[in-house]
């Protein structure tokens, strides 16, 4: 049983680029959240989606990031104009049931550097 | 405000030894988990601790749950060095079911 896959591992992008970052949770799960980590940081919670809804996007930029997870195909985070700022680790994670009741299975991250 | 704060931020020991690290929060939870994280990998969620538990085992891992003094303890005896890595706790205690993650404990076992 696959974990949960995350590409591309390592993304660089010019300011002003887009940014798209890729999910495919585990087989079973509906549930997806993005995280972001800074260098020494903890990981700060972005947008928790499941299949077809954003349920909670209260930890998401309001411009420029969007989150979706297709009813077909992986959860995608999009980071339009991107700036130095942005230069960071994506985490996905998911699990069966909300992760308030459920261990999250992360994924190795994304590691965005914005030139 | 991010809940789930450890203590302390950096842990130093030699193999076999036991490491403790503190996570405090602030409000009301109803669970707790502590996470392993390697460099340059994603998170490994280690244990899960209800409220209503004062103790769990899984292991080499110990996690006691103190939700009167809202801490928790993740205790990890005879160390190796394989066990080099950051450990986080997390509360689901921001509700709307998501994990809020402290900053991390970083843990490096000297072989």
């Amino acid at each position: 049983n696959a974990g949960v896959m995350q590409n591309p591992r390592h993304l660089v992008r010019r300011r002003g680029q887009e940014a798209r970052l890729r999910c495919s949770p585990m087989k079973g799960h509906s549930h997806v959240y993005w995280y972001r980590q800074l260098p020494e940081e903890g990981l700060k919670f972005m947008v928790y989606l499941q299949k077809e809804n954003i349920i909670d996007e209260s930890g998401m930029p309001k411009e420029r990031f969007s989150a979706e997870f297709p009813k077909e195909g992986p959860s995608i985070l999009r980071i339009q104009q991107v700036v130095r700022g942005d230069s960071a680790a994506y985490f996905c994670a998911s699990s069966p049931r909300p992760a308030g009741d459920s261990p999250l299975h992360f994924g190795n991250g994304t590691r965005l550097t914005v030139t | 405000s991010q809940q789930g704060e450890e203590d302390p931020q950096a842990l130093s020991i030699q193999e076999g030894e036991n490491a403790t690290m503190n996570c405090s929060y602030k409000t009301s939870i109803n669970n707790l988990q502590w996470y392993r994280q390697n460099s340059g990998r994603g998170l490994v969620h280690l244990i899960l601790i209800r409220s209503n538990e004062r103790e769990k085992h899984s292991g080499r891992l110990r996690v006691t749950l103190d939700t009167s003094k809202k801490s928790s303890s993740l205790l990890i005896t005879a160390s190796r060095a394989a066990d080099t890595a950051s450990y986080f706790c997390a509360t689901d205690a921001d509700g709307n079911n998501r994990l809020a993650f402290g900053k991390g404990n970083q843990v490096v076992v000297i072989p």
